[in-house]
């Protein structure tokens, strides 16, 4: 089946890391993303990491995957107050009818307190 | 090289009205999918369609909603006899993916937010 989850909330002090969490069901995901989203905006994307990797790191933020336990979890070194915003976590599954399909999780608000 | 195009931004209409939510792809994408958010809620996916055709409408809402990505011209997402219960934004994405080949994510517009009244 397909079920992202992720915590609703997270607040970490600025210059602090955040780590956000995500668990999904299925073991057959080929790619992993997370996505940004701002106030009143759509979906930037961030990272995204494919199914055979263990960690991806991209500046201040790392991904790191655990197949085993179907989680993974982003990281955000010293945490600045522009980095608050709802982070998605997705998964794309190659479907029945021959395409990727996307599954997001419910998001995590993350809130940077000055 | 615009980004994925929606409107209008905002949309207010009574209950009972029409609604056409309008989406233009990146140029170059021909895959379009429609996600709905309720507030406090995640992205919910609705339809995943390529040129005139729906590949997946698996999380349309059986009546009242109705997608259609022609030829020519935008997807639109049309919601008809609109309830109060369609309040949420409705982000549509577009993607260059391929099956089989590397998918690189995709690119959503700023979205739509529909408030019935």
């Amino acid at each position: 089946g397909e079920d992202v989850e992720q915590s609703l909330f997270l607040s970490v002090r600025e210059g602090d890391s955040s780590v956000i969490n995500c668990t999904y069901t299925d073991s057959s995901s080929t790619y992993l993303y997370w996505y940004k989203q701002e106030p009143g905006a759509g979906l930037q994307l961030l990272t995204y990491i494919f199914s055979n990797m263990d960690m991806k790191q991209d500046q201040r933020l790392t991904v790191l995957l655990n197949k085993k336990d179907k989680h993974l979890s982003l990281r955000i070194a010293d945490t600045q107050t522009g980095d608050s915003a709802i982070y998605f976590c997705a998964e794309t599954i190659m479907n029945s009818g021959g395409y990727q399909k996307v599954t997001f999780g419910t998001g995590t608000k993350l809130q940077v307190i000055p | 090289n615009a980004g994925v195009m929606q409107n209008p931004r905002h949309l207010v209409r009574r209950r009972g009205q029409e609604a056409r939510l309008r989406c233009s792809p990146m140029k170059g994408h021909s895959h379009v999918y429609w996600y709905r958010q309720l507030p406090e809620e995640g992205l919910k996916f609705m339809v995943y369609l390529q040129k005139e055709n729906i590949i997946d409408e698996s999380g349309m809402p059986k009546e009242r909603f109705s997608a259609e990505f022609p030829k020519e011209g935008p997807s639109i997402l049309r919601i008809q006899q609109v309830v109060r219960g369609d309040s949420a934004a409705y982000f549509c994405a577009s993607s260059l993916s391929v099956p089989g080949q590397m998918f690189y994510g995709y690119t959503f517009g700023s979205g739509t937010r529909l408030t019935v009244v």
